[in-house]
């Protein structure tokens, strides 16, 4: 199947800092991708719709000015979490699609000090 | 819009016993079904996919699942489970054409342990 990642798998910030997590789709191009998040012991939320050369579009709820994302090309989605606080702690996830069907990246946990 | 309702939170069984994980869903339009496994601290891995033909799909690894358009189901099976399997299982659907979006709703998730 095809086969997305994400980097970096995880990481440690101190609140007020900025944290930029990529999403590449490695043997297709995407013109979509999708970013999620997840709470522990629960489902995915699902946050923006990144579309490849326009702006994303955003779940209700979910601040745009918090976290940016940047679809510059078609293998590549960024997700940036800007001035991140301990409440922003969560396993990020990003999905793409090919030939149909949705598949998403090893996810990335972000923990906020 | 369409819902997922997976029934059972957690499943505990033995090994080499069978196993059925239900998924309900909700839509009015025609869908496409998945169903994705997570392993701990790990991404959604691809496990079956619905898109049309054949409404008994399986996976390499002995789960299958079938497509029920009059109950509006898409359990998940596997005759004898392997301690391996113990994992959060997710069962999604997707309405199958028009909406640039193609956006997935997410069942809540069911724990499969399997014990020795």
């Amino acid at each position: 199947g095809a086969v997305v990642s994400q980097h970096p798998s995880r990481v440690i910030c101190k609140s007020g800092t900025s944290v930029k997590i990529e999403c590449r789709s490695l043997d297709f191009q995407a013109t979509t991708m999708f970013w999620y998040r997840q709470f522990p012991k629960q489902s995915l939320m699902l946050m923006a719709t990144s579309n490849e050369g326009s702006k994303a579009t955003y779940e209700q709820g979910v601040e745009k000015d918090k976290f940016l994302i940047n679809h510059a090309s078609l293998t590549l989605s960024t997700l940036t979490v800007t001035s991140a606080h301990p409440e922003d702690s969560s396993f990020y996830i990003c999905s793409a699609r090919d030939q149909g069907a949705p598949y998403f990246g090893p996810g990335t946990r972000l923990t906020v000090l | 819009a369409q819902s997922v309702t997976q029934l059972d939170s957690q499943v505990p069984v033995f090994e080499e016993a069978p196993v059925e994980l239900r998924c309900n869903y909700s839509s009015s339009v025609s869908v496409y079904l998945f169903w994705y496994v997570q392993y701990p601290n790990q991404g959604l891995q691809l496990l079956l996919k619905y898109l049309s033909g054949s409404t008994l799909v399986k996976s390499i690894n002995g789960f299958e699942a079938e497509f029920n358009k009059s109950q509006t189901s898409f359990h998940l099976r596997k005759p004898s489970v392997h301690i391996s399997d113990t994992a959060e299982y997710f069962c999604a659907v997707r309405r199958d054409r028009g909406g640039s979006n193609y956006k997935l709703t997410f069942g809540k998730g069911t724990l499969l342990t399997v014990n020795p």
